[in-house]
């Protein structure tokens, strides 16, 4: 069954540096793979999507993420953290097997530290 | 062009009353999702249509949560009776199609079940 571990629940960045956040796949067939924002109160934004193109993918906001094949991950990254961007971000899978239903992560909350 | 509009925004209710959603998906998008977000977690999908028939509803608790989409376009999902595990935020989402095409996220419901 198609599933997504998103490594760490939180993670604290001084502002202007780098952002990981890590997300790890499980997928039989080849996926389709998705980075959304959640702002406090708000519903959920895409960042950014992978679907079988170009392996870095570059979204919104100067958010990039690569998919790695070999190592199931789809790791989202900014070179340099912004206060704005301090939010819960969500990786998904979606493919074949699922009837392309996206499976999501747990979430990870990014603090921002002036 | 609006996005996914839902109401009310937020909902406190007793357990075992009955609680209903609305959520009106951008216009011409065929494909309309019902998630349940409970804190700490991803979205977890209840129930998708396409136009006004059910895709999928595999993960919707049939004993207590009923959706409905008439003429293709709003939809409701209602809640009766509600049990404290209820609690979390309803989300609604659209697409163009149901397969790659990116979903739309409205901004929630939050619903508290005392």
């Amino acid at each position: 069954a198609q599933s997504v571990t998103q490594l760490g629940s939180h993670v604290s960045v001084s502002e202007g540096a780098l952002v990981l956040l890590r997300c790890n796949y499980s997928s039989s067939v080849p996926p389709y793979l998705f980075w959304y924002v959640q702002y406090p109160n708000q519903g959920l934004q895409l960042l950014l999507k992978y679907t079988s193109a170009a392996t870095l993918v570059k979204g919104i906001n100067g958010f990039e993420a690569e998919f790695k094949k070999s190592e199931t991950s789809f790791h989202l990254t900014k070179p340099s953290a912004h206060m704005r961007d301090a939010a819960e971000y969500f990786c998904a899978v979606s493919d074949s097997d699922s009837s392309y239903k996206l499976i999501f992560g747990s979430g990870t909350r990014l603090l921002v530290r002036p | 062009e609006a996005g996914v509009a839902q109401s009310p925004r937020y909902k406190i209710i007793e357990k075992r009353q009955s609680v209903a959603f609305w959520c009106n998906p951008i216009s011409g998008h065929a494909t309309l999702y019902w998630y349940q977000q409970i804190l700490g977690q991803g979205p977890k999908l209840l129930i998708q249509f396409q136009n006004n028939g059910v895709v999928d509803d595999s993960q919707l608790p049939k004993d207590r949560f009923s959706a409905e989409r008439l003429k293709g376009v709003d939809s409701t999902l209602k809640i009766q009776p509600a049990k404290l595990e209820d609690s979390a935020v309803y989300l609604c989402a659209s697409s163009l199609d149901r397969f790659t095409d990116t979903q739309y996220f409205g901004p929630g419901t939050r619903l508290t079940v005392l």
